[in-house]
């Protein structure tokens, strides 16, 4: 069974720093890119990040590009997302997704992140 | 990168049909083979409905559909169900790996 544990959300003041993470189990990790989404309170949401199998190649949104690196551990079966920089408007839950709409699409729980003084 | 629109809500008794459209550009929607959309319960993670513009995940009901005419994408509901009050999100690939959302239409079963 595909599971994927979003994790290391939490409050964190504007220009600070924090790590989420994702542990996948189920399926071969380094088969699958992996996405990061985001869903600020009561809005909707924003795809932000992916990376490929093997990690070589990363893809992000305007919004993030250049705060944002998202990484992934194969060895652990892990995806990073490190944000950098943060703003009040990074305040979300932050999903992370496995074969982003596709026809085995699978998202995480989710895990909240609020920037505030 | 693009922005795509769709109604802010739609609603329909039950056993009604709605249609939810997502309209973009040629950027976006009228020249991506992969729209998508996304059925979301509050306080629940979203859940992919249609894929590749009409393909149905397996398991979803049959009286979900997708289409695409132009710039424009939709999701028709047909035969409307109680358990069908979320929000739906289209989301349209937009080239080097960028997808982007639309803002979301709340379905309201009356």
């Amino acid at each position: 069974e595909v599971q994927l544990l979003d994790s290391g959300g939490g409050l964190v003041q504007p220009g600070g720093s924090l790590r989420l993470s994702c542990a996948a189990s189920g399926f071969t990790f380094n088969n699958y890119a992996m996405n990061w989404v985001r869903q600020a309170p009561g809005k909707g949401l924003e795809w932000i990040s992916a990376i490929s199998g093997s990690g070589g190649t990363t893809y992000y949104a305007d919004s993030v590009k250049g705060r944002f690196t998202i990484s992934r551990d194969n060895s652990k079966n892990t995806l990073y997302l490190q944000m950098n920089s943060l703003r009040a408007e990074d305040t979300a839950v932050y999903y992370c997704a496995k074969s982003f709409s596709r026809s085995d699409d699978y998202w995480g729980q989710g895990t909240l992140v609020t920037v505030s003084s | 990168q693009s922005a795509l629109t769709q109604p802010r809500s739609v609603s329909g008794s039950p056993g009604q049909s709605v249609t939810i459209s997502c309209t973009g550009t040629s950027s976006d929607v009228g020249g991506s083979d992969y729209v998508s959309w996304y059925q979301q319960h509050p306080g629940k993670a979203p859940k992919l409905m249609i894929y590749d513009v009409s393909k149905r995940l397996s398991g979803v009901p049959d009286r979900f559909s997708g289409s695409k005419s132009g710039n424009t994408a939709s999701l028709t509901i047909s035969g409307l169900q109680a358990e069908d009050e979320a929000d739906y999100y289209c989301c349209s690939y937009v080239g080097s790996y960028i997808y982007v959302f639309g803002p979301g239409t709340k379905v309201t079963v009356l």
